[in-house]
């Protein structure tokens, strides 16, 4: 099973800062690899596909990189509804999530 | 606009079964692979099974190790609908189950239901 790491835990930053979320896989996952936002009480939804495709609708100030097994979330500036958890998922081989991290807020 | 609806919710005892439907609509669902994820109260999210877009063929269904041989993924084209068959259930089967939409690239998610929350406990 491909393992997931997430890191940091937890990111607390202030609306308007850049965020930079990462995610490592215990082996290569080429590019396949997702990124989902949750907000509290919600599902959750599709952010980044296959490393650094944006979803429909997803705003720019969402970009992903990275390939094998690092990869980088950045969210250019925070917007009052990014405060969320964050997700990474792969499909190279089966499926399997990240433990997620937490954007609060400062 | 595509829509999940999950339904099926309950608490149940240790060792009893239960079996979830997701309503799909807004799009064409026999094109889609489908799957279900769960989540443990406060916890992440853990894939729980995938059917293809046809489900006829057993070798289309695959299952996380954690369900395997207790769940059965399926659905009904005709009705628009996938259904998760859980038997067996444990306490660690406590979570907020969700059906996703499989894009047309392999193992992403792209709508995802509002969930539904099932409780085992005695």
């Amino acid at each position: 099973e491909i393992v997931l790491t997430q890191s940091p835990a937890t990111l607390s930053l202030s609306p308007g800062e850049r965020a930079t979320l990462s995610c490592r896989a215990s082996e290569s996952v080429t590019n396949y690899l997702a990124w989902y936002q949750q907000r509290p009480g919600q599902a959750p939804r599709l952010l980044i596909y296959d490393a650094s495709n944006r979803a429909t609708g997803i705003p720019d100030r969402f970009s992903g990189s990275g390939s094998g097994t690092d990869f980088t979330l950045t969210i250019s500036s925070l917007e009052p509804e990014d405060f969320a958890v964050y997700y990474c998922q792969q499909r190279y081989n089966y499926f399997t999530f990240g433990p997620g991290t937490k954007v609060d807020i400062k | 606009q595509v829509q999940l609806v999950e339904s099926g919710r309950g608490v149940v005892q240790p060792g009893r079964s239960l079996r979830l439907s997701c309503a799909a609509s807004g799009f064409s669902f026999s094109t889609h692979a489908m799957h279900w994820v769960r989540q443990a109260p406060g916890k992440g999210l853990e894939w729980v099974a995938v059917i293809s877009k046809d489900g006829s063929n057993g070798n289309n269904k695959y299952y996380a190790d954690s369900v395997k041989g207790r769940f059965t993924i399926s659905r009904d084209n005709s009705k628009n609908t996938l259904y998760l068959q859980m038997d067996n259930l444990k306490p660690d089967d406590t979570a907020v189950y969700y059906c996703a939409r499989d894009s047309l690239h392999y193992g992403i998610f792209d709508y995802w239901g509002q969930g539904t929350l099932v409780t085992v406990s005695s």
